[in-house]
């Protein structure tokens, strides 16, 4: 079944380490996108790349970084610099049209002590 | 960005329709409107879209306004799995910020047996 699987489902780390999420999908799209989320909120946009070796921020992108090598693939790190790191961060994708829905991941639930 | 009102709650008996509706004043000629539901520690699920004309799914129906300031999501008939937060986006179809999709806070249906 083709879907976007993002994993882990938990991670922990401690304060100061830098921490890569991963996101692969095998749905032939061009766009993924990272959000994140806090208890109670709503999905606030980190990064989105329409196509590979493109990305651009979103309304939240200090303290993170993304790469997009391949066209499945759209990791998202979570640095040092990152002053509240401990969310909800869902991962996206969509063909390029406005009228696409996007599909979302399952999550991962970063916490950082 | 063109932004989404909704009420921040809702409550509905199981087995009868349910109204959601999202005001979007804002809204530019391009932009698609979409509906997404979450369930608790899940990634949203789309539920269903539309430019100007009414549409139907298996999920739901989508009434959009004439002047498209405001749409309405209906589920015929509230089932107990459909208690989950629900969000009204926007997706402008061109421009150079085609890409970017932001959520607002959503309403939370509650659905009693």
């Amino acid at each position: 079944d083709g879907g976007i699987t993002q994993s882990p489902k938990y991670l922990f780390r401690k304060e100061g380490q830098n921490v890569t999420l991963s996101c692969e999908q095998n749905l032939n799209h061009d766009a993924m996108y990272w959000y994140r989320q806090d208890p109670g909120q709503g999905l606030r946009l980190i990064y989105y790349s329409q196509i590979v070796n493109d990305f651009q921020k979103g309304d939240i992108a200090e303290g993170y970084s993304v790469s997009r090598e391949k066209k499945e693939s759209f990791p998202l790190t979570v640095t040092s610099a990152q002053k509240n790191p401990t969310a909800f961060y869902l991962c996206a994708s969509s063909l390029r049209h406005g009228n696409s829905p996007l599909h979302f991941g399952n999550g991962t639930r970063l916490t950082v002590t | 960005d063109a932004k989404t009102t909704q009420p921040n709650s809702m409550e509905s008996n199981e087995e009868e329709p349910v109204h959601l509706p999202c005001n979007h004043s804002t809204i530019s000629g391009t932009d698609y409107i979409h509906w997404y539901r979450q369930l608790p520690s899940q990634g949203p699920e789309y539920v269903i879209h539309g430019l100007t004309s009414n549409v139907n799914n298996r999920m739901a129906s989508l009434a959009i306004a004439e002047d498209r300031k405001s749409s309405t999501l209906i589920l015929h008939r509230a089932t107990l799995r459909d208690a989950a937060v629900y969000y009204c986006i926007l997706r402008d179809s061109g421009g150079t910020s085609y890409g970017k999709l932001t959520f607002g806070q959503g309403t939370i249906l509650t659905v009693h047996p």
